[in-house]
């Protein structure tokens, strides 16, 4: 079964600095891979999603992401953090007719 | 543009209460629909789905229940209410495992946050 694990359920930033949220998973098969995030009292928001093609995968408000077979590994990252950002995110595996997501990294924004 | 919906956005309901909550979605046909349920400080875990009318798999055994009585509304029912049922609740859709291509990201509602007392 395929499985999410995100590293740190919080990470803590200043403005301006780097944001890099860490994801690892476990599959059988070339895997579909997501980062959503979640603002308070709010649904999930699609950030970026890998499906096989370039490995480098751009998102939204200047995200990206990097998929690395060799280390199974998925992180988000963004070089400059903004107030905007904080929020919680979420890595997510597709399996068939489900999508079992990470337990969540809480990102803080310091100004 | 496709939009999905939920209602109430947030519900308090004693224990050993009924529930229901409803979640339709527009601009789409055939859509993949799940409700998942969000603890405090935890992730998503996954309820229920279907992929068409009639058509519930239960991920998780316990005393809530689905129903899709039409091709774009998905119904979460409880008999009887716990503690243990309170949290957010969410409801997604897609459109994978049609024919031509598939979109495999989820489309999230706005969520019901529901407590029980």
């Amino acid at each position: 079964a395929q499985s999410v694990t995100q590293l740190g359920s919080h990470v803590s930033v200043s403005e301006g600095a780097l944001v890099l949220l860490r994801c690892n998973y476990s599959s059988s098969v070339p895997p579909y891979l997501f980062w959503y995030v979640q603002y308070p009292n709010q649904g999930l928001q699609l950030l970026l999603k890998y499906t096989s093609a370039a490995t480098l995968v751009k998102g939204i408000n200047g995200f990206e992401a990097e998929f690395k077979k060799s280390e199974t590994s998925f992180h988000l990252t963004k070089p400059s953090a903004h107030m905007s950002d904080a929020a919680e995110y979420f890595c997510a595996v597709s399996e068939g007719f489900k999508t079992i997501f990470g337990a969540g990294t809480r990102l803080f924004v310091k100004a | 543009s496709q939009t999905i919906h939920q209602w109430p956005a947030t519900l308090v309901q004693p224990v050993g209460s009924p529930l229901s909550l409803e979640c339709t979605v527009e601009g789409t046909s055939n859509p993949n629909l799940y409700w998942y349920r969000q603890a405090a400080g935890r992730g998503l875990q996954l309820l229920f789905y279907s992929v068409g009318i009639g058509q519930i798999s239960s991920e998780v055994p316990q005393n809530l229940s689905a129903s899709r009585p039409q091709d774009r509304q998905f119904i979460l029912s409880s008999k009887k209410l716990l503690l243990s049922d309170s949290g957010f609740y969410l409801c997604a859709w897609d459109d994978r495992g049609l024919a031509g291509e598939s979109k495999f990201e989820q489309y999230f509602g706005p969520g019901t946050r529901l407590t029980v007392t």
